[in-house]
């Protein structure tokens, strides 16, 4: 089957780095995507990785390694505000389905 | 500029009962997808609309249907409900040429009691 597994929730303190891994099974796909969603809200979009390697935006940052299935997203600098749940996301080749990860909850203590 | 809305943002239905949610994409976007997001979990790909016709669909049963309309809105249906499509539904919508970057909505909240 086709599957984004992820941390189930990770725990940082604010002002340090922390990295949110996504490992996956699946046939093929056209680029890694990451998207924030805060409890109650909606999920925004965060980057894209269509080729292997580092993208960056800022604070976060998001890698892309397909021949090792896997992907993570760093967030720098935590804040307050970062706390929330990530989940990364792939388009399979072929279609416009979407798979989204399992999601990371992340807590950012003061 | 509006982003993507829906309506309602609650909703309570009874099992059996049918119910039609609504979504009006960003600006600018014509593609609009739906996904449905159970408490703790990422949300699933219900199934996508462009230039007013289902393109792709996820794995959800025929009692999920939608439509899209010439100004790109669109409705997901869901018929005889079950206690287990209590969830958030989820619209997203994306620009033509770029599909990868996804807009959401903040989604519609049903109960099935």
């Amino acid at each position: 089957g086709q599957s984004l597994e992820q941390p189930s929730e990770v725990t940082a303190v604010e002002g340090a780095i922390v990295q949110i891994n996504c490992t996956y099974q699946t046939s093929g796909f056209y680029g890694l995507s990451w998207y924030q969603q805060h409890d109650g809200g909606a999920p925004t979009f965060l980057s894209y990785n269509a080729l292997d390697g580092l993208e960056e935006t800022g604070r976060f940052s998001s890698f892309l390694s397909r021949s090792d299935s896997y992907g993570y997203l760093l967030l720098q600098e935590l804040q307050m505000k970062d706390s929330a749940s990530y989940f990364c996301a792939v388009r399979n080749s072929g279609t416009y389905k979407y798979i989204f990860g399992t999601g990371t909850r992340l807590k950012v203590l003061a | 500029d509006a982003g993507v809305t829906q309506s309602p943002t609650h909703l309570i239905k009874t099992r059996g009962q049918q119910v039609t949610l609504r979504c009006s994409p960003k600006s600018g976007h014509d593609t609009v997808s739906w996904y449905q997001q159970a408490l703790g979990q990422g949300p699933q790909f219900i199934f996508q609309y462009y230039e007013e016709e289902e393109r792709q669909r996820g794995n959800f049963p025929d009692r999920f249907s939608g439509h899209q309309f010439p100004n790109y809105s669109s409705e997901l249906n869901v018929n005889a409900l079950l206690l287990g499509d209590s969830a958030l539904y989820l619209c997203a919508s994306s620009p033509q040429g770029n599909p990868y970057e996804q807009y959401f909505g903040p989604g519609t909240r049903l109960t099935v009691t």
